[in-house]
């Protein structure tokens, strides 16, 4: 079955203690990226790969990081989460980075206390 | 600043009864625009994608069009398993990798 899995679902952690969301797609996508959902703002991109080793910026980056070493794995880390952090993340895949259907993950809802 | 806007915010309708969600943009050099539905605590799940102005797709009940300024979202004698929330969004401008998402809108279909 084809799909974009995010582990975990879900998170409570503390200020500044480091976490990663894994996320992994079976679809040999090349495109992958990380989104936030919050009430009133919508989904915001936060970074994006088009393929292995090449990442760039969404529009929300500042206070994550993600790496893409493998063409299925996209992790998401947050090296000093915040409470600003507080939200549901979404990974997705795609074929090709431009005008093609994303499919996404289940989300991973963290709380940062 | 490329922006996604979407109306209403919410609706409410009755079974059977036909309307039309809108998303606006005003985005240089669209490159596709798409149109997701999220059911609660779920990812989003795509429906259509447009390309140019005039361009029309339809799935069972949903039909979406496009201009060059707003799509929108037609929904015929909707049924109760048809509310969600409707997402657009859209890839455009400088870099077209980046994808811009609507705030949504809430759709209620009651029996």
């Amino acid at each position: 079955e084809a799909q974009v899995t995010q582990n975990p679902r879900y998170l409570i952690t503390v200020t500044g203690k480091k976490l990663t969301v894994t996320c992994s797609q079976n679809m040999n996508h090349e495109y992958m990226s990380w989104y936030r959902q919050d009430p009133g703002l919508g989904l915001r991109q936060i970074y994006y790969s088009m393929n292995v080793e090449v990442t760039d910026k969404g529009d929300v980056p500042e206070g994550y990081k993600v790496s893409r070493k493998e063409k299925r794995n996209f992790p998401l880390i947050l090296e000093s989460p915040s409470p600003n952090q507080t939200s549901l993340y979404f990974c997705a895949s795609s074929f090709e980075s431009r005008g093609t259907e994303a499919f996404f993950g289940q989300g991973t809802r963290l709380t940062v206390v | 600043e490329d922006q996604v806007t979407q109306s209403p915010e919410a609706l409410r309708l009755q079974e059977g009864e036909s309307s039309s969600l809108n998303c606006s943009y005003t985005v240089s050099g669209l490159r596709g625009l798409f149109w997701y539905r999220q059911d609660p605590g779920k990812g989003p799940e795509f429906l259509f994608t447009l390309y140019s102005a005039g361009e029309e797709k339809e799935k069972e009940r949903l039909k979406a069009t496009l201009t060059k300024k707003e799509s929108f979202l037609h929904i015929t004698a909707p049924k109760p398993e048809d509310s969600a929330t409707y997402l657009c969004a859209v890839q455009a401008g400088a870099s077209y990798d980046k994808v811009i998402f609507g705030p949504g809108t809430s759709l209620s279909v009651i029996p």
